[in-house]
Formats: C-alpha cells, sequence, structure tokens
C-alpha cells in the first residue's frame, strides 16, 4: 500500500536560513510525488511534484525538492526562509496505479522566526 | 485560475441532524473529492467520483454519502451527525485521464459537531 511519512510535526527556522521539510514514502510502481501548502485558513495549495527526469524538482515561491530513489525520499527545500513561509506542508504521493486516490502524509509545521 | 468553492467556512451542528456540505468547481473537471483533515492524521479521503452519478469509497466512508447530479457540484451528506465528525472538510478537483495531475482544493469547511 501507498504510504507517505512525514517525521517531523514541527520544523523552526530563522528568517534567511536554508529551511528542509523531511518526507519519506512507500509506494508499488513508479512514485508520483507532490508537495501542497496550507497557509492559515485556506485550503491546500500546489507547489511542485516529480513524477520522472531530473531528481531537483523546482516549484513555486522559490521552493524545491530533492527526489532520492535509494533513500525512498522527497524532501522539501528552500535556500533562504521568508516569514511568510510559515504553514503547513504536506507531502503526498499517488494512490495505487489505476485509482484516482492522493495518499497525504500527517503535515509538518513550519514556522520562520523573524 | 481554477475556482473550488465551498459553501460554507464554518458550519455548527447537533448531533443526530442531517449535513450538507456544497462543493462547486469551475473548470470542467472530472474527478472530484472529499477529504476530512485532522491534526496529526492528515487528509484522508471519504469519497471521490469521477463522473456525473459516480462515485468510489474512499479509505474512511462510514457515516458519510455523496451525490454528484452535475459535473461542477460535489455534495457531501451526513446522514446523522456525531461528535466524532467535527473536522475540517476539504473539497478538491482534477483532471481526469492524466493520473499525475494536482488537485485543486477549496478553502474548506471547519464543522462542529455538538
Amino acid at each position: 500500500a501507498q504510504s507517505v511519512a512525514q517525521p517531523e510535526d514541527q520544523v523552526n527556522v530563522a528568517e534567511g536560513n536554508p529551511l528542509t521539510v523531511k518526507c519519506t514514502y512507500s509506494v508499488s510502481g513508479n512514485p508520483y510525488l507532490f508537495w501542497y501548502v496550507q497557509y492559515p485558513n485556506r485550503g491546500l495549495q500546489f507547489l511542485l511534484k516529480y513524477i520522472t527526469g531530473d531528481n531537483l524538482v523546482k516549484g513555486s515561491y522559490g521552493f524545491e525538492a530533492e527526489f532520492n530513489k535509494s533513500q525512498t525520499s522527497f524532501h522539501l527545500k528552500k535556500p533562504s526562509a521568508l516569514v511568510s513561509d510559515s504553514a503547513l506542508y504536506f507531502c503526498a504521493v499517488r494512490g495505487p496505479p489505476g485509482g484516482q486516490n492522493f495518499v497525504f502524509g500527517p503535515g509538518t509545521r513550519l514556522s520562520v522566526l523573524p | 485560475d481554477v475556482k473550488v468553492t465551498q459553501s460554507s467556512r464554518y458550519l455548527v451542528k447537533r448531533t443526530g441532524e442531517k449535513v450538507f456540505l456544497e462543493c462547486v468547481q469551475d473548470m470542467d473537471h472530472e474527478n472530484m473529492f472529499w477529504y476530512r483533515q485532522d491534526p496529526g492524521l492528515g487528509l484522508r479521503l471519504i469519497y471521490f467520483s469521477y463522473d456525473v452519478k459516480m462515485k468510489e469509497k474512499g479509505d474512511i466512508p462510514e457515516g458519510y454519502s455523496v451525490s454528484r447530479e452535475k459535473k461542477e457540484r460535489f455534495s457531501l451528506i451526513l446522514e446523522s451527525a456525531s461528535t466524532n465528525q467535527t473536522s475540517m472538510y476539504l473539497c478538491a478537483s482534477n483532471t481526469g485521464g492524466d493520473l499525475n495531475e494536482k488537485l485543486f482544493f477549496g478553502s474548506g469547511t471547519q464543522l462542529s459537531v455538538l
């Protein structure tokens, strides 16, 4: 079965420092991986996805993610954090082949401190 | 931009009431989804629909039903609300065919069942 783990409930980082939000996955078949962000009182917004190709994927708002097949990881990164990046981040994997579902991780709350 | 609109931002209902949550999307998407979001659990799929009048159970369908009479509208029904259905409910949509297509989310409905 497809599953996603986000090992950190909370990540704190100082403004201007690099940030990493971790995600590991377990899938049958090829992994189709996504990151979404949820700002307060909002729905989720798509950040980026990995389907195939280059292991470093660039997305919205300066975020990028690195796919590592051997470690089954898809960590979200940003070189220089902004206070406005403070939000809840969800990693997701496409559901079983032939299905339409996405399986989401539990979420990681990122706080960027001024 | 795609817009997914959920009819209510906040709802307060009594135990045993029948509750309707409405969702409308304006981009002619084939697929529509209902998730519930609970802290530490991420998003869990309740039901999804891949066409008018078609529906599939997700991971936690018990206590819920859905209706999709028109392509743009997907309703979630709580037949007899219970306190353990207090949650944030998120509607999402995407196009059919491409299994890797990102989800577009509404802003969510925070339901409290007293």
